[in-house]
């Protein structure tokens, strides 16, 4: 069965640090989500992607992070520099289409610590 | 814009209890619905979505959950709840043109 790759699993570094989480959605899927976690919170929506084009960066704080498909396949997240408030699950997701009714289907995470 | 409110952070239910777990959404248009299961340090998994078809939805793992507009509300619920049923649940809601929203999530624990 096909799944959504990420990698680190975990990542722990210090603060003003850079990081880059990398995530290799399902084969097919144009669209590519990247959520972050806060513990004891649900998903939160940092950017989304129709093929390599962003469709949504809305809530991507823009100062310090980016994101990039360069083709349209895989892709990388970047923080710099990193803060005490970016400790959090960083989840990937794709889907097929990106209409409201398409399944996403999410990777393991990474989950990063910043001392 | 969507919103969705998980009411109880945590349940906890013995094996082979009920389990109920709780979703209110609020919505302009009809929204698509979905739950989603995370266990420990692993991404969410679709148990089950609403997309306007049959009000009564099954899903995976014997889950099943009722769209009740006339409530606002996509209760998640099994009639027997299995050890391995231990896990997060988050409540999501999507519309045409929103991101989805997901809840804060419920902390489901089954005892034996």
């Amino acid at each position: 069965e096909a799944e959504v790759a990420q990698s680190p699993r975990y990542k722990i570094t210090e603060k003003s640090q850079a990081v880059a989480f990398w995530c290799d959605p399902i084969s097919g899927h144009a669209t590519l989500y990247w959520y972050r976690q806060i513990l004891g919170q649900g998903p939160e929506l940092l950017v989304q992607f129709q093929d390599e084009s962003v469709v949504d960066d809305s809530q991507l704080p823009k100062d310090r992070f980016s994101a990039e498909r360069l083709k349209g396949v895989d892709s990388t997240l970047k923080i710099q520099p990193a803060e005490l408030g970016d400790s959090a699950m960083y989840l990937c997701a794709s889907s097929l289409v990106s209409t409201s009714t398409d399944t996403q289907y999410f990777g393991p995470g990474t989950r990063l610590t910043v001392l | 814009a969507q919103s969705v409110t998980q009411l109880g952070s945590h349940v906890s239910v013995s094996e082979g209890a009920l389990v109920l777990l709780r979703c209110n959404y609020s919505s302009s248009v009809p929204p698509y619905l979905f739950w989603y299961v995370q266990y420990p340090n692993q991404g969410l998994q679709l148990l089950l979505k609403y997309t306007s078809a049959a009000t009564l939805v099954k899903g995976i793992n014997g889950f099943e959950a009722e769209f009740k507009k006339s409530e606002t509300s996509f209760h998640l619920t099994k009639p027997s709840a299995h050890m391995s049923d231990a896990a997060e649940y988050f409540c999501a809601v999507s519309d045409p043109g929103n991101d989805m929203r997901f809840g804060a999530g419920t902390r489901l624990t089954v005892k034996p």
